[in-house]
């Protein structure tokens, strides 16, 4: 069966440290997936996606993430976070063609010390 | 992207009584999505609502517990009918195009059961 683990359900940095939240997945084929984030009383802000092409893709407030077929992961990564970063961090794999619906991973909440 | 907004933001409820969440889209959609986040947990799948005819619900999930319209492309409701404490979580709606893979979520209802 399809799935998503995020294995890390806290994470605690501090600012200006290089950040990887990891991110697995299984599925029998390449999926698309896709990265979260979710502030405090908010909803779901796209960070970046992976559907096909070049393994390692850029998103939004400096994000990156590689999708590593070998390992099943697609992991979030981040040089110099910033206190604004704190938040819970979603995985997401919607699975190919065909169909819509997303599977979420169980969420990562990073905590940034000043 | 598509601006989506969600009525009510918050509303705390009494046991046996049922609330009606709006969803509102900008832009005309193909996909809308309707999801439950339990407090400390990830986002679940209760149906995609589809213009004109029945929404399509998860295991899980039953019509006359969720009943869900959706009139046209840019609006959809979702009814959380004879609500239990059990039914205190944040509903999203997101949104999404046939051809292209990501989803985008409004801001969330977050809801309250006495």
């Amino acid at each position: 069966a399809q799935s998503v683990t995020q294995p890390d359900i806290h994470i605690t940095v501090s600012e200006g440290a290089s950040l990887e939240l990891r991110c697995n997945y299984s599925y029998g084929a390449t999926p698309y997936l896709f990265w979260y984030v979710q502030s405090p009383g908010q909803g779901l802000q796209l960070l970046l996606k992976y559907f096909s092409g070049d393994t390692l893709v850029q998103g939004i407030k400096g994000f990156e993430a590689e999708f590593k077929r070998s390992q099943s992961s697609f992991n979030l990564r981040k040089p110099s976070v910033h206190w604004s970063d704190a938040a819970e961090y979603f995985c997401a794999l919607r699975e190919g063609s065909g169909t819509y619906k997303y599977i979420f991973g169980t969420g990562t909440r990073l905590k940034v010390l000043a | 992207s598509a601006v989506i907004s969600q009525k009510p933001s918050r509303d705390i409820c009494q046991r046996g009584t049922s609330l009606t969440i709006q969803c509102q889209v900008d832009s005309q959609v193909t996909m809308m999505f309707w999801y439950r986040q339990q407090p400390g947990q990830s986002l679940t799948l209760i149906a995609t609502a589809n213009q004109g005819s029945e929404a399509t619900y998860e295991s899980g999930f039953v019509i006359d517990k969720f009943p869900i319209s959706r009139p046209n492309l840019t609006f959809s409701t979702l009814t959380v009918s004879n609500m239990s404490p059990e039914d205190s979580s944040i509903y999203l709606c997101s949104v999404g195009q046939t051809g292209q893979g990501e989803q985008f979520f409004g801001p969330g209802t977050r809801l309250t059961v006495l």
